[in-house]
């Protein structure tokens, strides 16, 4: 049982190219979220699905595009990439809430991306 | 808007010290609030939430609504508690969305 797996682990890029991270949930959670990291902030949400088929913007969203094609992968693109995209970005993935129960989110490893 | 502070970035303590990690927040609604830690080249896990009231690994943590704090206690660190530990807020309305602080990185010297 891998959880929350994201792929891949690290990249590199030039400014301006494109590229899409994969996250994966084998828990049949329905909620599914991309974070980014960066020093002193915390994580901050970019995008979230509450479903297959539906996505929501979250606190930081511009630049990036989300799809939620199927239920367990979220995918994270970035059409022309820059330099204030370099960050660490982690998927997570939840049940929804039951009987006014928030569930706790469920984490990848992350993925480090360095934008030149 | 919502919000989670926390006012230091490192906390350095020796083994066996006490340890208190803070964490303020603003919210408008009733707020729900957790304890995720980042060990070493690990991932982001949960460690507490405020509703189960419990204790894991030897941390509590409370919460006051007077003073919008829910800081992370622990009697006597230990060398392996060393991590960054992130505090946040859920947003039960927004898909469950998570707000953050900023995060504390702890240090426990030997």
């Amino acid at each position: 049982n891998a959880g929350v797996t994201q792929t891949p682990k690290f990249r590199v890029l030039k400014t301006g190219q494109s590229m899409t991270l994969l996250c994966a949930q084998d828990m049949n959670h329905e909620y599914m979220y991309w974070y980014r990291q960066d020093p002193g902030m915390g994580l901050r949400l970019i995008h979230y699905s509450v479903g297959e088929g539906t996505t929501a913007k979250g606190e930081v969203p511009d630049g990036y595009n989300v799809s939620r094609l199927k239920k367990q992968n979220f995918l994270l693109g970035l059409e022309s990439a820059a330099p204030s995209q370099t960050s660490v970005y982690f998927c997570a993935s939840s049940l929804p809430p039951g009987r006014g129960n928030n569930q706790p989110q469920h984490f990848g490893d992350g993925t480090r991306l360095s934008i030149l | 808007a919502q919000r989670v502070t926390q006012p230091e970035k490192l906390l350095s303590v020796f083994k066996g010290a006490p340890v208190e990690l803070k964490c303020n927040y603003s919210y408008s609604g009733s707020p729900e609030l957790f304890w995720y830690v980042q060990y070493s080249r690990q991932r982001l896990q949960l460690l507490l939430r405020h509703i189960s009231r419990e204790s894991i690994k030897g941390f509590t943590a409370d919460l006051n609504k007077g003073e919008t704090s829910f800081h992370l206690k622990k009697p006597f660190a230990q060398e392996e508690d060393s991590a960054m530990y992130y505090c946040a807020l859920i947003q039960s309305w927004a898909g469950n969305m998570l707000t953050f602080g900023g995060g504390t990185r702890l240090m426990v010297k030997p």
